[in-house]
C-alpha cells in the first residue's frame, strides 16, 4: 500500500537553527511530492511541490525540498528557522494509480524558542 | 480567504445524534475531497466526489458516514448516531480537475467533539 512516512513527529529549535524534516514514501510508480504547513488553527497551505525536472524545489517562506529517487525521500529544509515558523507540517504524495487522492504523513510538529 | 469554504467551523453533537459537514470548494472546482485528522495523527483520505458522483470512498467507514456533493450546493459529509470516536477535524479540499499536478486546496476544517 502506498504511504508517507515522517520521521520526526516533534521538533525544538531555538531561531537561527537550520531545519530538516524528514519525509520517505512508499510507491515505485511516478509520484507528485508536497509538502503542506498548518499553523495553529489554520487550514493547509501548500509551502512547495515537486512534478518532475530539477529535484531541488524552493517554496515559500526561504523552503525547499531535495527529492531524491532513489532513496524515495523528499526532506524539507530551511537554512533557519524563524519564531513564525512554528506550525505542523504534513509531507503528502499523489500517485498515478491513487485515484488522484493525496496521501499525507503523519505530520511533524515545529516549535520554534524565540 | 481560504477558497475553500467549510461549515460549521466547530460542531458539538452528543453521541447519537447525527452530523452534517457543509464544504463549497473553490470557484471552478468541480472536484471535492474529505479528509479526516485524528488527534497527533495525519490527514486521512476519506471520499473524492465530482458533482453528483462519488469517485473513490475506500476511505469512509462502512457504517454511518455517507458524502454527497449534489448538482447544485456544497458537498455534504454526513455522519449518523455519531460517536466518541468521531471526534477529529475534517477537512475538504478541492481541486479543478483530478490531475496529478494539481495539488489541492484546502478548507479551514471542521472540528467535530462529541460529548
Amino acid at each position: 500500500a502506498q504511504s508517507v512516512s515522517q520521521h520526526n513527529h516533534h521538533v525544538i529549535l531555538s531561531e537561527a537553527a537550520s531545519l530538516e524534516l524528514g519525509c520517505n514514501y512508499s510507491y515505485g510508480g511516478t509520484v507528485n511530492l508536497f509538502w503542506y504547513v498548518q499553523y495553529p488553527g489554520q487550514h493547509l497551505q501548500l509551502l512547495l511541490k515537486y512534478f518532475s525536472g530539477d529535484p531541488l524545489v524552493k517554496g515559500i517562506k526561504g523552503f525547499e525540498a531535495e527529492f531524491i529517487k532513489s532513496k524515495f525521500s523528499f526532506n524539507l529544509r530551511k537554512p533557519s528557522v524563524q519564531w513564525s515558523d512554528t506550525a505542523e507540517y504534513f509531507c503528502a504524495v499523489i500517485t498515478n494509480t491513487g485515484g488522484f487522492k493525496t496521501i499525507f504523513g503523519a505530520g511533524t510538529r515545529l516549535f520554534v524558542k524565540a | 480567504n481560504a477558497g475553500v469554504m467549510q461549515n460549521p467551523r466547530h460542531l458539538v453533537r452528543r453521541r447519537g445524534q447525527e452530523a452534517r459537514l457543509r464544504c463549497s470548494p473553490m470557484k471552478g472546482h468541480s472536484h471535492v475531497y474529505w479528509y479526516r485528522q485524528l488527534p497527533e495523527e495525519g490527514l486521512k483520505f476519506m471520499v473524492y466526489l465530482q458533482k453528483e458522483n462519488i469517485i473513490d470512498e475506500s476511505g469512509m467507514p462502512k457504517e454511518r458516514f455517507s458524502a454527497e456533493f449534489p448538482k447544485e450546493g456544497p458537498s455534504i459529509l454526513r455522519i449518523q448516531q455519531v460517536v466518541r470516536g468521531d471526534s477529529a477535524a475534517y477537512f475538504c479540499a478541492s481541486s479543478p480537475s483530478p490531475q496529478r499536478n494539481q495539488p489541492q486546496h484546502f478548507g479551514d476544517g471542521t472540528r467535530l467533539s462529541i460529548l
